[in-house]
């Protein structure tokens, strides 16, 4: 079946320092991916979409500027937390979808942990 | 506004028993519904899809109902098992741009 594979699963960063996250489509391609947050005991907060070739679209209230994603390829898009602060510290997942019909496929996710 | 309301937030259920998970949406025009089951500190995976001319779809021990008209789903749970405890998570699909409208999730706790 269809794998969506993220990477890291941790990291631990200091406060101010800026963290790249992949997110690959590792059977199919997806022209569009799309980029969660996730706190404790809630659910899925979509961030933006990440379209291949061209700007990411991003939901009411994300800052473009702080989380800059990149969906370079058909099978790779990345999420970079720019100048980590504590506050960003979450759960990330992304997720892409094989076709129309078909589920979305969520990586793993990465834990992000600013101190 | 397009919303999706899960309940309950949270429930526990001894092993073995049933239980049955909620979801009421405005979301439209309606496209399809998903189920999700997501493990703790991992990434949802769908459970099942309900389109508007479906009302019952089982996947194993889960199974999902869609009344389109009242807008209302439900998953149940038959004979809970304790890797049963998760997040479930309801997701609506828009015909209209294709956006995609989560709920809250309910998280289950199976006991001994």
């Amino acid at each position: 079946g269809a794998v969506v594979s993220q990477h890291p699963s941790w990291v631990i960063c200091k406060s101010g320092t800026s963290v790249k996250i992949e997110c690959r489509s590792l059977d199919f391609q997806a022209t569009t991916m799309f980029w969660y947050r996730q706190f404790p005991k809630q659910s899925l907060m979509l961030m933006a979409t990440s379209n291949e070739g061209s700007k990411a679209t991003y939901e009411q209230g994300v800052e473009k500027d702080k989380f800059l994603i990149n969906h370079a390829s058909l099978t790779l898009s990345t999420l970079t937390v720019t100048s980590a602060h504590p506050e960003d510290s979450s759960f990330y997942i992304c997720s892409a979808i094989p076709g129309s019909d078909s589920p979305l496929h969520f990586g793993n996710g990465t834990r992000l942990t600013v101190t | 506004k397009n919303q999706v309301e899960q309940s309950p937030q949270s429930l526990i259920i001894l092993e073995g028993k049933n239980c049955t998970l909620q979801c009421n949406y405005t979301v439209s025009p309606f496209s399809n519904l998903r189920w999700y089951k997501q493990d703790t500190g991992r990434g949802p995976v769908s459970l099942t899809i309900m389109t508007f001319s479906e009302n019952t779809k089982s996947n194993g021990r889960y199974t999902a109902t869609l009344d389109a008209d009242t807008k209302q789903s439900s998953l149940h749970i038959t004979a809970s098992q304790l890797s049963d405890s998760a997040s479930y998570i309801c997701v609506v699909r828009r015909a209209a741009g294709n956006k995609l409208t989560f709920g809250g999730g309910t998280r289950v706790l199976v006991k001994p």
